[in-house]
């Protein structure tokens, strides 16, 4: 997990209340995303920023928002959490190993519990 | 939606024995990619293979791509209790952007000591 840290990482909020989660790179990647990982689900991309203030929706982005304002912050708001998001949110980064790769590197992630 | 889908969803075998686990996706691809997960943490890289390559290793690790059945697998070799993790299948979308990738739902293995 070294160059990614997620904060917190681990949170219990009530229904209705505004969560941020922050992902916090020290590489200076300019690609990160944010994922959520339900059982039967996998990992499914909620929003991905190509570059400070450049983000973009991913398949599950209802009732979430991003915010990006340096190249090693990357946020990710609930502005009213819902119990459906309960879950736990990993954030990554494309490290590119390979010179036509898109291998990314994850964090540890935050499991966040909304009663 | 879904693009790889891991087969079998859960997997036991004992310390020493070969693992095998399928991933198959629906749409043309750039590369596909495997990740471990093991109890707890983030997700892993252990391999990339691209669409015009048909397999590639990394120590006791060995990937097939069959991209006429729009198929991969991955093979641990003489496998070890370490090993136990989520497997995960991810593949990066020839229609889609390059910097993207959607994950399956993953294979848990198990080896037993």
């Amino acid at each position: 997990d070294a160059g990614i840290t997620q904060s917190p990482r681990h949170k219990v909020t009530e229904t209705g209340t505004p969560v941020t989660l922050r992902c916090h790179q020290t590489e200076n990647h300019r690609y990160m995303y944010w994922y959520r990982q339900d059982p039967g689900h996998g990992l499914r991309l909620i929003h991905y920023s190509y570059g400070v203030k450049d983000t973009d929706k991913g398949e599950v982005s209802d009732g979430y928002s991003v915010s990006r304002s340096k190249t090693e912050d990357f946020l990710l708001t609930l502005e009213s959490a819902t119990s459906s998001q309960t879950s736990v949110y990993f954030c990554a980064i494309r490290t590119g190993i390979s010179a036509l790769g898109n291998e990314q590197f994850f964090g540890p992630g935050t499991r966040l519990t909304v009663l | 939606s879904q693009q790889g889908e891991e087969d079998p969803q859960a997997l036991s075998i004992q310390e020493g024995e070969n693992a095998t686990m399928n991933c198959s996706y629906k749409t043309s691809i750039n590369n596909l990619q495997w990740y471990r997960q093991n109890s707890g943490r983030g997700l892993v890289h252990l391999i990339l293979i691209r669409s015009n390559e048909r397999e590639k290793h990394s120590g006791r690790l060995r990937v097939t791509l069959d991209t006429s059945k729009k198929s991969s697998s991955l093979l641990i070799t003489a496998s070890r209790a370490a090993d136990t993790a989520s497997y995960f299948c991810a593949t990066n979308d020839s229609g889609g952007s390059n910097y993207k990738l959607t994950f399956g739902k993953g294979t848990l293995l198990t080896v037993n000591p």
